[in-house]
């Protein structure tokens, strides 16, 4: 069964515009972390934002925040006013458990291109 | 040099030759990883080294060898590759606490590698 899913394979946007990007999770271990990663077409996979499962409040990292819905299993990315650079390929993964050197396993990816 | 790097950045190699692929991470971390990204699949792990010690081997074919010298460095030798292999390699590193905390995993550039 596939443990993260992302459904949307490419989106545009105009920029300055927020974007939300989907991601749903499927685990049942109660610990777990889970990610956003942006890749240019430079291949670098880049941090956004990360949400611990027992994290009260959604995580927030300056235009980058993560819609946590817990019951839903959703970590949907909400990236606000949208830029030009923004244009990547975005990936959510999931880290299940949370001690010792932990397995990503990643979604598909959303292509996001953000017009001027 | 900041972050994790990676060498060559691309590679064209035959099937019968051998290489290796290097990543060096300057952030202190104490695990590393090499993930595999084909096209239109999710990004796959391969190999997990904590501490030096390799423990996570995700059915990699023997072809790929991985080598951890020591914290800092990590390199995957390969011999006898086939065209199916061509894809893009990237190495990931995180700190694991002494409590066995892991932290986020930071990537490198990756290597682009195709066999003919």
């Amino acid at each position: 069964a596939q443990k993260i899913t992302q459904t949307q394979p490419g989106m545009f946007v105009q920029e300055k515009e927020a974007v939300t990007l989907d991601c749903t999770y499927d685990t049942s271990d109660p610990s777990y972390g889970l990610f956003w990663y942006k890749q240019p077409s430079s291949g670098e996979m880049i941090f956004l934002i990360y949400q611990g499962s027992y994290d009260q409040q959604n995580a927030t990292e300056g235009r980058y925040s993560l819609n946590f819905q817990k019951a839903r299993k959703s970590a949907n990315l909400v990236i606000s006013a949208s830029q030009l650079g923004d244009s990547a390929m975005y990936f959510c993964a999931m880290r299940e458990g949370l001690q010792g050197a932990q397995k990503l396993v990643f979604g598909q990816g959303t292509r996001l291109t953000i017009n001027p | 040099e900041t972050g994790v790097t990676q060498t060559p950045r691309h590679l064209v190699m035959g099937m019968t030759n051998k290489k290796s692929l290097k990543c060096e991470q300057h952030l202190g971390h104490n695990a590393m990883y090499w993930y595999k990204q084909s096209a239109k699949k999710p990004l796959e792990l391969m190999f997990v080294y904590n501490f030096k010690e390799q423990t996570e081997n995700n059915s990699v074919p023997s072809r790929f060898s991985p080598e951890c010298p020591n914290s800092s460095h990590l390199f995957l030798h390969l011999h006898t590759l086939q065209p199916e292999d061509s894809a893009l390699y990237l190495c990931a590193s995180s700190q694991v606490s002494t409590s066995g905390v892991t932290d986020t995993q930071y990537f490198g550039p990756g290597t682009r590698l195709t066999v003919l």
